[in-house]
């Protein structure tokens, strides 16, 4: 089964902090993505990242930077937190495969309080 | 740019009822079309996938969806409603070439018994 583990349930933050939430998968796949999950919004696209080194903006990048240093791994950061950015964050990989598109797989979700 | 439109935010059933969740999608090409289900405090899993192939998927839990390519629509049902399907649902679009995906806000879905 594909895993994708992300490095924290729940996370509260201060205002102004710089915070890191790690995403790991262990299944290879070369595309990973970032999302946040707002009651009546559904999930918004923040970044996403094809290969390692590679990232590209998604719909809200703004306030938010992404690190992949390692093919497996995907880092969000915020570098400084923002009660405006108290949300669900979830991670997600698929393999890229030329002619079709495979389901994205999804961690359990990082709950980030900002205060 | 594409787009899903889920009608309803919130669907209420009772247990044993028939469950329809709906999903527009707006393409001027062909789609991949998912569902997925999120149930409190996880994150999603996938319910079934539509990629050309059979127009009407069966995915886990008895739940079942049909592409509509004329009403660009690909709604997802179940027969009978158990307690235990209460939980958030999501639409999502993708294309052949594109590493993203599109989601719909959303439809909660609540069972009563």
């Amino acid at each position: 089964d594909v895993k994708v583990t992300q490095s924290s349930r729940y996370l509260v933050k201060r205002t102004g902090e710089k915070v890191f939430l790690e995403c790991v998968q262990d299944m290879d796949h070369e595309n990973m993505f970032w999302y946040r999950q707002d009651p009546g919004l559904g999930l918004r696209l923040i970044y996403f990242s094809y290969d390692v080194k590679m990232k590209e903006k998604g719909d809200i990048p703004e306030g938010y930077s992404v690190s992949r240093e390692k093919k497996e791994r995907f880092s969000l950061i915020l570098e400084s937190a923002s009660t405006n950015q108290t949300s669900m964050y979830l991670c997600a990989s698929t393999p890229r495969r030329q002619g079709t598109y495979n389901e994205q797989f999804f961690g359990p979700g990082t709950r980030l309080t900002v205060l | 740019a594409q787009s899903v439109t889920q009608l309803g935010s919130h669907v209420s059933v009772s247990e044993g009822a028939l469950v329809l969740l709906r999903c527009n999608y707006s393409s001027s090409v062909p789609p991949y079309l998912f569902w997925y289900v999120q149930y409190p405090n996880q994150g999603l899993q996938l319910l079934l996938k539509y990629t050309s192939a059979a127009t009407l998927v069966k995915g886990i839990n008895g739940f079942e969806a049909e592409f509509k390519k004329s009403e660009t629509s690909f709604h997802l049902t179940k027969p009978s409603a158990h307690m235990s399907d209460a939980a958030e649902y999501f639409c999502a679009v993708g294309y052949s070439g594109y590493s993203t995906l599109t989601f719909g806000k959303g439809t909660m879905l609540l069972v009563s018994p």
